[in-house]
């Protein structure tokens, strides 16, 4: 059974970043991709980008693109999530989710980690 | 990329069915069969209902179930019950090699 363990809570100020980290377990297969998947509050889903662990290829959703970096750690099978410039609409729930490799769906989801940007 | 429209809300009584649509476009829905459903009740974490348009993982009951035309697709919830009140959001893969979520749905049972 995937089991995707996300760092704890983060207040920043406007401006600042934020680095949220997801640490993967239990995987019997190879190959998959983790992707990042936020939400505001009282709002829909919003796919951020994914980083596949075969080759470390990232790819981000146009709207996070320059803002965003995910990095991932085969060693210790943890992927980070950075976001800068930060801005109030930014406050949210961040979930690290788990894709098998080609499979084109997220199968496991991490518990969240809310993310609150204030002054 | 435009999320793809589902109506904000559908409401039905227990034991009807009720169908959620989730229209895309020619980048995404229409081009793939990569839709996936899935459930969020309030402060948990969405779960996977219908992958690949269609599919079912193990443990999600029959009364779910997913189907594609054109570049819409649909969720419809058959026998409808209480702990099918939630959110329901569908996501797609697209022509730029990334994912988009559906607006969303709150479901109410009457």
């Amino acid at each position: 059974q995937v089991q995707l363990v996300q760092s704890g809570a983060e207040v920043k100020k406007p401006g600042a970043s934020v680095k949220v980290s997801c640490k993967a377990s239990g995987h019997t297969y190879t190959n998959y991709n983790i992707h990042w998947v936020r939400q505001a509050p009282g709002q829909g889903l919003e796919w951020m980008g994914i980083i596949r662990r075969s080759d470390g290829l990232t790819i981000y959703a146009q709207s996070f693109q320059g803002r965003v970096t995910v990095t991932g750690d085969t060693a210790t099978t943890t992927v980070h999530m950075e976001l800068s410039g930060l801005r109030s609409e930014d406050t949210a729930i961040y979930y690290c989710v788990n894709e098998r490799d080609h499979s084109f769906y997220f199968d496991e989801w991490g518990q969240g980690t809310p993310v609150t940007v204030s002054s | 990329q435009p999320a793809p429209a589902q109506p904000a809300s559908v409401s039905g009584s227990p034991g009807q069915s009720i169908t959620i649509s989730c229209s895309g476009s020619s980048s995404d829905v229409g081009t793939y069969d990569f839709v996936s459903w899935y459930q969020q009740h309030p402060g948990k974490a969405p779960k996977l209902l219908i992958y690949a348009v269609s599919n079912r993982p193990s443990g999600i009951s029959d009364r779910f179930s997913g189907s594609k035309s054109g570049n819409t697709a649909s969720l419809t919830i058959s026998g409808l019950q209480s702990e099918d009140e939630s959110y329901f959001y569908c996501t797609s893969y697209t022509t730029s090699r990334t994912y988009v979520f559906g607006t969303g749905t709150k479901v109410t049972v009457l």
